[in-house]
């Protein structure tokens, strides 16, 4: 068990530019959760996946974020046209559902992005 | 609608202090509730959980929080705190079904020696 990893840990842009994020979960978690901190902020929940289908979107994730997890296993984050108040810390999460009973999410170590 | 108060933004102890960090949920049915610790930097690490049954649960570091329903609340506790716990601590309850977690704003924790 290597936890959940993501890539970059950093990334900095300048506005109207496209950025992606990968998260690889611990390996067999059916589900993967994106989440994105601002500062002074808890973590807000965006998108998740239960393998590879998307089940939920928040009203947080607009028209220029999209996200895949195309084969169940690692995921990507993508931001189009990026804007000043993009900058946070994205987290990416993983459990293990089975039988329908909550599970506990492992967070990685998150991709802190700055717009300039 | 779900929602998780934490009303202190901001504690500071001293080492070998007892702590007491608050945390206030809104959901309609029973909850899973959560707290997590985030050091500067850093992803979130899991301390302890909530899902049923005692309502006193024990988690890693030597902390401990406790389940009031009466009080919808899941304060967490340690007896004795020591300088490496200075970092940020979020209480979470879980949404039945999606399990995406719903988080309070997190309470900032100094230690001076």
């Amino acid at each position: 068990d290597t936890g959940v990893s993501q890539d970059p840990r950093h990334k900095i842009t300048k506005r109207g530019q496209n950025v992606t994020f990968r998260c690889d979960p611990i390996s067999e978690h059916n589900r993967l959760y994106w989440y994105r901190q601002t500062l002074g902020q808890g973590p807000e929940f965006l998108t998740y996946f239960q393998n590879e289908a998307q089940l939920e979107k928040s009203r947080l994730l607009s028209d220029r974020f999209s996200a895949e997890r195309p084969k169940g296993s690692f995921s990507t984050l993508e931001i189009q046209r990026t804007e000043q108040g993009d900058s946070a810390m994205y987290l990416c999460a993983s459990s293990l559902i089975s039988g329908g009973q909550q599970e506990t999410q492992y967070f990685g170590p998150g991709t802190r992005l700055l717009v300039l | 609608a779900q929602s998780v108060t934490q009303p202190d933004i901001h504690i500071t102890v001293s080492e070998g202090a007892s702590l007491e960090l608050r945390c206030n949920y809104s959901y309609g049915a029973t909850p899973y509730l959560f707290w997590y610790v985030q050091s500067p930097g850093q992803g979130l690490q899991l301390l302890l959980k909530y899902f049923s049954g005692d309502t006193l649960v024990q988690g890693i570091k030597g902390f401990e929080a406790e389940f009031k329903r009466s009080q919808s609340s899941f304060n967490l506790r340690k007896p004795s705190v020591h300088w490496s716990d200075a970092a940020e601590y979020f209480c979470a309850v879980g949404v039945y079904n999606t399990d995406k977690l719903i988080f309070g704003t997190g309470t900032r924790l100094q230690v001076f020696p």
